[in-house]
């Protein structure tokens, strides 16, 4: 069992839908949870950051994690074509563990 | 541009040959991580390295491969008579403190391609 399951996808939705992206993860220990956003050929930028359990929201994202269920999940409102890329789930222990462990990426495509 | 730089882009090298791949992190930032991407597959961690130690290199391939990340100059990672599964993007990240906590600075990454 992969610590961290992702759907790869593809996602595809058209402009304005509310898109749902989710990862699982099976180690207890990770307290950092990241969302990344990688355009074809580019390396993965940060776009969401939680500590432990609850919701964090920023502009049309939303991010949640629900620690109990060891399930997060990466809302995006009013989808564009822009928002079109793979968004990876990461997640990390913290202090002591220094790896930070991605899912497979979920790739997005929103149609104009 | 204080962004992580990685180079060379791109590098195409025969079986049995050599593949250095050189990056430099954001300034500031003494810690940095490797990263391999296949296609349709996520990122998978090689290394952890601070300035002239290794501190996680449980990703790391027992053998050809190998990192440092010296006083002077950037990190580099090295791969030695490079086999077809060892094409792949190779993504280097830095931040500013080695907690773990997850915020990586990520560059464009270096892909290579072994004939």
């Amino acid at each position: 069992q992969k610590e961290v399951e992702q759907d790869p996808g593809p996602l595809s939705v058209p402009e304005g839908a509310i898109v749902s992206l989710n990862c699982t993860y099976s180690n207890s220990a990770f307290q950092y949870f990241m969302w990344y956003r990688q355009y074809s050929r580019k390396g993965p930028e940060l776009l969401m950051y939680t500590y432990s359990s609850g919701n964090k929201e920023d502009g049309r994202f939303t991010a949640q994690v629900d620690k109990s269920s060891k399930y997060i999940s990466l809302f995006i409102r009013d989808s564009q074509p822009s928002d079109s890329a793979t968004y990876l789930c990461a997640m990390s222990a913290g202090t002591g563990g220094f790896k930070t462990i991605f899912g497979a990426g979920t790739r997005l495509f929103v149609k104009a | 541009n204080a962004g992580v730089m990685q180079n060379p882009r791109h590098l195409v090298r025969r079986r049995g040959q050599e593949a250095r791949l050189r990056c430099s992190p954001m300034k500031g930032h003494s810690h940095v991580y490797w990263y391999r991407q296949l296609p349709e597959e996520g990122l998978k961690f090689m290394v952890y390295l601070q300035k002239e130690n290794i501190i996680d290199e449980s990703g790391m391939p027992k053998e050809r491969f190998s990192a440092e990340f010296p006083k002077e100059g950037p990190s580099i990672l090295r791969i030695q008579q490079v086999v077809r599964g060892d094409s792949a993007a190779y993504f280097c990240a830095s931040s500013p403190n080695g907690q773990g906590t997850g915020e990586l600075f990520f560059g464009e990454g270096s892909r290579l391609t072994v004939l």
